[in-house]
C-alpha cells in the first residue's frame, strides 16, 4: 500500500499569510494526487487534482505542485474562509490512501 | 449541477447489516467510476470501495473486504454499499464520490454500530 505522509498535522496562521502543506508518498505516484478541504465535518471539497490542476470554481490563491513522491498545497494569501482541514490523497493505485490531514487554525 | 445524495444510514447492532444508496444526478452517471469513503468520528478520511463504470471492476479496502459489497445500477443512476457483519469500528459518516480523484462528494450518511 502507498502511504501518504502529510505535514504538518496542524498549523496556526493569520489572514494574509502564505501557507504550505506537504505530502510525501511512500513510492513514485507520478502526479496522481488530489487535495481536499473539509470544514467542520462537512463533506470534503475537491481543490486540486493531478497534483496541480485547479478544480473549477476554486480560488486561484490555491495551488498544487509536485510529482513523484513530494507534493505541496499552497495558499498564497490565507482568507478567513480557508480555516479548515486539508487532506491529500493518492489515486495512483488501489487501495486509495489519504494523508492524515492538516488543520489550519487562526493565529 | 452534480448532486450526490446518500441514504440508508442509521443505528445497527454489531453483526447487523445495512445497505447504503447514493443517488446521482447532473452528470452522465454511467461514464464515471464511483467511490465510497468513510470518516469515523473525529478521524480522517478512509477509502472504502470503488466500482468501475460497467461494474466489471470492484475494489475494497482490506478492512471491509469480505463484508461489504459495492454495486451500481446505471439505469437508476445509483451506487450501493451493502454492509454485512458490521463492527463498532465501522461507525462513521459514509460519503460517495465521483471517480477515484473525488471531484464531487455527497453530504454523507451516518452509520452507527452499537448495542
Amino acid at each position: 500500500d502507498i502511504q501518504m505522509t502529510q505535514s504538518p498535522s496542524s498549523l496556526s496562521a493569520s489572514v494574509g499569510d502564505r501557507v504550505t502543506i506537504t505530502c510525501r508518498a511512500s513510492q513514485d505516484i507520478s502526479t496522481w494526487v488530489a487535495w481536499y478541504q473539509q470544514k467542520s465535518e462537512k463533506a470534503p471539497k475537491s481543490l486540486i487534482y493531478a497534483a496541480s490542476s485547479l478544480q473549477s470554481g476554486v480560488p486561484s490563491r490555491f495551488s498544487g505542485s509536485g510529482s513523484g513522491t513530494h507534493f505541496t498545497l499552497t495558499i498564497s494569501s490565507l482568507q478567513p474562509e480557508d480555516f479548515a482541514t486539508y487532506y491529500c490523497q493518492q489515486y495512483n493505485s488501489y487501495p486509495l490512501t489519504f494523508g492524515g490531514g492538516t488543520k489550519v487554525e487562526i493565529k | 449541477e452534480v448532486q450526490l445524495v446518500e441514504s440508508g444510514g442509521g443505528l445497527v447492532q454489531p453483526g447487523g447489516s445495512l445497505r447504503l444508496s447514493c443517488a446521482a444526478s447532473g452528470f452522465t452517471f454511467s461514464n464515471y467510476l464511483m467511490t465510497w469513503v468513510r470518516q469515523a468520528p473525529g478521524k480522517g478520511l478512509e477509502w472504502v470501495s470503488s466500482i468501475s463504470r460497467r461494474s466489471t471492476g470492484t475494489y475494497y479496502a482490506d478492512s471491509v473486504k469480505g463484508r461489504f459489497t459495492i454495486s451500481r445500477d446505471n439505469s437508476k443512476n445509483t451506487v450501493y454499499l451493502q454492509m454485512n457483519s458490521l463492527r463498532a469500528e465501522d461507525t462513521a459518516v459514509y460519503y460517495c464520490a465521483t471517480d477515484t480523484r473525488g471531484d464531487d462528494w455527497g453530504q454523507g450518511t451516518l452509520v452507527t454500530v452499537s448495542s
